[in-house]
Order: structure tokens, then sequence, then C-alpha cells
């Protein structure tokens, strides 16, 4: 079946210092998948960070950054200087265009905790 | 505001009871779905629902059975509770029931299950 691997958690860094986080993907059942990053803020429910899903593009939001490669099957989020306010979870999840089920395979969930 | 409310937020159950998750949408869609997160594993699709109509079921047991008695309303009632079904259970809604590229999921701040 379809899977997404994503850094495993919590990653600690300082407010101002650069954030990655790696998401590598196996789409089986999908010839083109569409990629997704979801947030989710304390006490709040996930919200689209951002989408992509087109291979070769690059979305962006809020700062961050994620480009989809086919060849590596990786879309890794980035942001150059993260704030306190960027502390959450952040999944990576992949879906199909076409399905009737509008259905997303998510990974595990990277908490994020930025220090001041 | 929060335009999908879950109730309640915390759930404490004792193992071989019932309990219902309610969910309800301000958003005017005509799609609901459940996921649930267990601890250490991924966010995993249940079911989705187009027009109060169950569209996809993803999950093993019949313990588990959405109710929409609204457009905007998908319960969720869960029987004969075991230990193992403890998560946190997310309510989400789309415009439609379309692919993934057209329609993005929003979702509810959950419902943590905690089955003793």
């Amino acid at each position: 079946g379809d899977s997404v691997t994503q850094t495993e958690g919590p990653v600690t860094v300082s407010e101002s210092e650069s954030l990655i986080i790696n998401c590598t993907y196996s789409a089986t059942s999908i010839a083109y998948p569409n990629l997704f990053w979801y947030v989710r803020y304390p006490g709040e429910g996930l919200q689209l960070l951002l989408k992509v899903i087109t291979a070769g593009q690059k979305g962006s939001s809020r700062g961050f950054e994620a480009t989809y490669n086919k060849e590596t099957t990786s879309f890794h989020l980035q942001k150059a200087s993260v704030q306190e306010s960027d502390s959450a979870v952040y999944y990576c999840a992949l879906g199909e265009t076409n399905s009737a089920g509008n259905k997303l395979t998510f990974g595990i969930g990277t908490r994020v905790l930025v220090r001041p | 505001d929060p335009k999908i409310i879950q109730k309640p937020k915390y759930l404490v159950a004792v193992t071989g009871s019932e309990k219902i998750l309610i969910c309800e949408q301000y958003l005017g869609h005509n799609a609901m779905y459940w996921y649930r997160q267990s601890a250490k594993k991924p966010l995993e699709f249940m079911f989705s629902y187009s027009y109060q109509k169950l569209m996809d079921n993803q999950t093993a047991s019949s313990r588990f059975q959405p109710q929409s008695s609204k457009k905007n309303h998908l319960d969720l009632q869960i029987t004969a509770l075991k230990p193992d079904d403890s998560a946190t259970y997310f309510c989400a809604s789309s415009q439609d029931l379309g692919g993934s590229s057209q329609n993005t999921l929003y979702f509810g701040a959950g419902t943590r299950l905690s089955v003793l």
C-alpha cells in the first residue's frame, strides 16, 4: 500500500534558525500522487500548509517551502528562519488527484518545538 | 471560531462500554470523514461520507459505526470498546468528495479517547 515516512520528532530548534523536516513517500497504487503538508497548532485541528500536485514543482506558504521530487520520492519541508509561533506538529501526506474518496495517506507527524 | 466542532475533547471509557464522538461542521461542505491517530502511528483514514451516504470504509471492525443525522453532522459510535481503540479521532470535511487536488480537507481539533 501507499505510505509516508517523515522525520521522527520532537525536533527542537531556536528562533531564527533553519528547519528541515524530511518526508519520503511510496505511492504503489497512485501513478501521480498529490503531496501535502498539514500543520496542527496546539489545541487546533490540522490545517493545510501547502500542496503540490505536479512533480518538479515547489509549494510555499508562511515562509515554508517544499519541492515535489519524483526521482527521490521526497517532499521535504524547509524554512530558513523559524519563529516561536511555528511550534506545531507537521504532517506530510499524499493523495490521488481523481479519487472519488479524497482519501489522504499521512505520515506520523513531526512535533517541532521552537525555543525563544 | 472553529468551523468543525468535535465533542468531547477528551473521553475516558472502560473496556466493553460504548461511546459516541460528535462532529458538526459549519463550512457548508458536502463530504465528511473520520480519521484516527493511535500513539506512534500515522493518521489513518476510517470513513468518508458524501451527502450523508457512506462512500468508503477502511475500518476492519463493525464496532465503529458512523451516524449522519444531518448533512453537517457525522458522529462516530464505538461499541464494545477495547484498550487498542485508544487514539485521537479527527473529523474532517471537504467541499465535495472529488480528488485531493481540488478538495482541501479541513479538520476538527480531535477527540482524545482513552480506554482503560
